[in-house]
């Protein structure tokens, strides 16, 4: 099956801070979704995107499908991005999800 | 409603005690799908339901999860004789496409499941 790899696994950040998520998959996908997990616990839903480019605020995500890695950029980090990110990819509705990307982002 | 709800928010139960969960989604919304979170972990994919039709359980761990969704919209899970190892974070999500089945999932605030 799908294997879906993240990194890094941890990152901490002053705020203000600029960074880059990564998310690779084994095979192609046609379902591909970036995840923010805050710190209550509250599973959001930032970007579906196969593939192309979306920008939301702060939050851009970039698909490149033929090499099969997607990229989650968020600028200006603020104390409120912390959490884990988790990609989840795969065929339809059966998404593979990652390990997670853990992000704190200290004042 | 306006988004993904579920309940109860926190159970607590004795082992072997059976329990309910309830997800009710996104109005108009047309699939539904039920995952399992370990602490610390990505959600683990249990079952999916188109309307009302059960169209995946291959995730449900074994034959004491069952899952329904009778008239399309509100979903039970149900774990019959709980065992410690069923303690976790149960996550309904919605999405609004049937068809292609790739459409935003959107999540509920989840059901903490605690099995003393």
């Amino acid at each position: 099956g799908i294997q879906v790899e993240q990194s890094p696994p941890d990152l901490i950040l002053q705020e203000g801070a600029n960074s880059t998520l990564r998310c690779n998959f084994s095979d192609s996908v046609n379902n591909l979704q970036w995840f923010h997990q805050n710190p209550w616990g509250q599973l959001i839903n930032l970007f579906y995107i196969p593939s192309g480019t979306k920008q939301n605020g702060r939050l851009s995500a970039t698909t490149v499908a033929t090499e099969r890695y997607s990229l989650l950029y968020i600028s200006s980090s603020q104390t409120t991005d912390s959490g884990v990110y988790f990609c989840a990819g795969g065929e339809n509705y059966q998404l593979i999800w990652g390990a997670g990307t853990k992000l704190i982002i200290k004042p | 409603g306006a988004g993904v709800s579920q309940s109860p928010r926190y159970k607590v139960t004795k082992r072997g005690q059976d329990v309910a969960l309830r997800c009710d989604p996104i109005s108009g919304h047309v699939s539904l799908y039920w995952y399992r979170q370990a602490l610390g972990q990505g959600p683990e994919f249990l079952t999916y339901f188109n309307y009302e039709a059960q169209q995946d359980k291959s995730g449900l761990p074994n034959d004491r999860f069952s899952a329904e969704r009778p008239e399309g919209s509100i979903s039970t899970l149900t774990i019959q004789r709980t065992e410690q190892r069923d303690s976790a974070m149960y996550r309904c999500a919605s999405t609004g496409l049937a068809a292609a089945n790739t459409g935003e999932l959107f999540f509920g605030e989840g059901s903490r499941l605690t099995v003393l």
